[in-house]
């Protein structure tokens, strides 16, 4: 298989707190993960792409300050929001791929709905 | 720059009856083809992929879906609907040597008894 865990699945916590978000594949090595952030009723739109021991690649108009990315080993990547606000109230979804070679497929952890009140 | 269109935001069919989600892409070359379903709240689960090879291509769940070259479409069906097939469906491309996944805006599918 090929199984991602995404910890914690929901979080609830006052404006100007930093969250920190864990993805991790469980039986597999993942050199690159990714990062999306998901509105209600909405497609998925990439944040970042995590490589290990390198920075992450931002989109354009995601701010790296705000959504720190930490991918410091194979089966780990960490994304952090620092100082949240309201607006940043969201679906986090990460994805890692298994094995090299751009035929293969991402595969999803099951997301993070972030709450700041 | 290549897209995904989703046609329909918004799908239902009865139970037992054919399930037909469309997707077209807009690309000068195949990309890699994946249609995935989420259910409420969770992640995304991959239901088929077309990289090379046969164009009808048998995923989980009963479904299939068709890459059409000449149409630039990859539509995903199921033969008969059940009431477990409610849920968002995603149809995504992968441009040859792009690392990057592109999603189609979603089809929301309802299952009526």
């Amino acid at each position: 298989g090929a199984v991602v865990s995404q910890h914690p699945s929901r979080v609830i916590c006052k404006s100007g707190t930093s969250v920190k978000i864990e993805c991790r594949s469980l039986d597999f090595q993942a050199t690159t993960m990714f990062w999306y952030r998901q509105f209600p009723k909405q497609s998925l739109m990439l944040m970042a792409t995590s490589n290990e021991g390198s920075k992450a690649t931002y989109e354009q108009g995601v701010e790296k300050d705000k959504f720190l990315i930490n991918h410091a080993s194979l089966t780990l990547s960490t994304l952090t929001v620092t100082s949240a606000h309201p607006e940043d109230s969201s679906f986090y979804i990460c994805s890692a791929e298994k094995d090299q070679g751009l035929s293969q497929p991402q595969h999803f952890g099951d997301g993070t709905r972030l709450s700041i009140l | 720059a290549q897209s995904v269109t989703q046609l329909g935001s918004h799908v239902s069919v009865s139970e037992g009856a054919l399930v037909l989600l469309r997707c077209n892409y807009s690309s000068s070359v195949p990309p890699y083809l994946f249609w995935y379903v989420q259910y409420p709240n969770q992640g995304l689960q991959l239901l088929l992929k077309y990289t090379t090879g046969a164009t009808l291509v048998k995923g989980i769940n009963g479904f299939e879906a068709e890459f059409k070259k000449s149409e630039t479409s990859f539509h995903l069906t199921k033969p008969s609907a059940h009431m477990s097939d409610a849920a968002e469906y995603f149809c995504a491309v992968r441009l040859q040597g792009a690392q990057k996944l592109v999603f189609g805006q979603g089809t929301r599918l309802t299952i009526n008894p």
